[in-house]
C-alpha cells in the first residue's frame, strides 16, 4: 500500500529550532514536497527535493533520504506566524500525489 | 499576480441538491487537479486533468464529476451531495508533474 507518516502534532517556542519528520512508502517517487497549510485556508508550497540531500530556502530546510523513505522540514529562528499544519506529499506515479494527515505545528511565546 | 481562483469561497446546499464548484488559473498550467480535504485530514485527489485528459481516482465516488472546457477553468459537480460530502474542496494546478500550486479553497456545507 501507500502510507505517509508525520507526527500528529508539535509544540516549540519562539526562536527555537523545530524538526518535522516524515516517512513515507509509495509504489513511485516523483519527488517529496512539504506544505504549509493555515487553518481553513489553502497549502501553500514550501519546499522540493527529489535528490538526497538538503536544500536550503531562508528559515526552511528540507532533506530527503530516498533510501530510508525520510525527509524532514527544518524550521529555524520560528515566528509565532509558523503556528500552521506542515503536509508532506510524495509524487508517486504520473500527476498522482499522496498527501499525509500533517503535523500541527504550535508555536509559543 | 498569476493566481489560481475558486468560487465561492463558502458554499451552502442542501442535501440531495446538485452544486457546481469553480476553479480558474492565470498560470498557464496544463494540469488541473480537485482534493477534498476533511478536517484533519490529507487531502484526497479526486481527479485530474492533463490538457483535456480526464483521470479519475478508482475510489471517487460517481457522485463526483468534472468538467474542463479550457485551459483555464476547471469545474467540480456533485450531483446528489450528502452530508459525507462536506468538506473543504481544493483546486491546484502544475505545468507538467511538477509542483503545485492550491487555489484557496470552498468550504462545502450540506444541510
Amino acid at each position: 500500500g501507500q502510507n505517509i507518516d508525520q507526527p500528529t502534532e508539535m509544540t516549540a517556542t519562539e526562536g527555537a529550532i523545530v524538526q518535522i519528520n516524515c516517512t513515507y512508502q509509495t509504489s513511485g517517487f516523483n519527488g517529496l514536497f512539504w506544505y504549509q497549510q493555515h487553518a481553513g485556508e489553502a497549502p501553500t508550497f514550501l519546499s522540493y527535493n527529489v535528490l538526497d540531500g538538503l536544500e536550503e530556502k531562508g528559515r526552511f530546510s528540507s532533506f530527503l533520504s530516498r533510501s530510508k523513505g525520510y525527509s524532514y522540514l527544518l524550521l529555524k529562528e520560528l515566528q509565532m506566524k509558523d503556528s500552521a499544519s506542515y503536509l508532506c506529499a510524495v509524487g508517486s506515479g504520473t500527476y498522482k500525489y499522496i498527501f499525509g494527515t500533517g503535523t500541527r505545528l504550535k508555536v509559543l511565546a | 499576480d498569476a493566481m489560481v481562483i475558486q468560487n465561492p469561497r463558502y458554499q451552502v446546499t442542501q442535501f440531495g441538491k446538485p452544486v457546481t464548484l469553480s476553479c480558474s488559473q492565470t498560470l498557464n498550467h496544463n494540469v488541473m487537479y480537485w482534493y477534498q480535504q476533511k478536517s484533519s485530514q490529507a487531502p484526497k485527489l479526486l481527479f485530474h486533468y492533463y490538457d483535456k485528459d480526464f483521470n479519475n481516482e478508482a475510489d471517487t465516488p460517481d457522485n463526483f464529476q468534472s468538467r474542463r472546457p479550457n485551459t483555464s477553468f476547471c469545474f467540480l459537480d456533485i450531483r446528489s451531495p450528502g452530508l459525507g460530502d462536506a468538506a473543504m474542496y481544493l483546486c491546484a494546478t502544475s505545468r507538467e508533474g511538477h509542483t503545485q500550486y492550491f487555489g484557496p479553497g470552498t468550504r462545502l456545507t450540506v444541510l
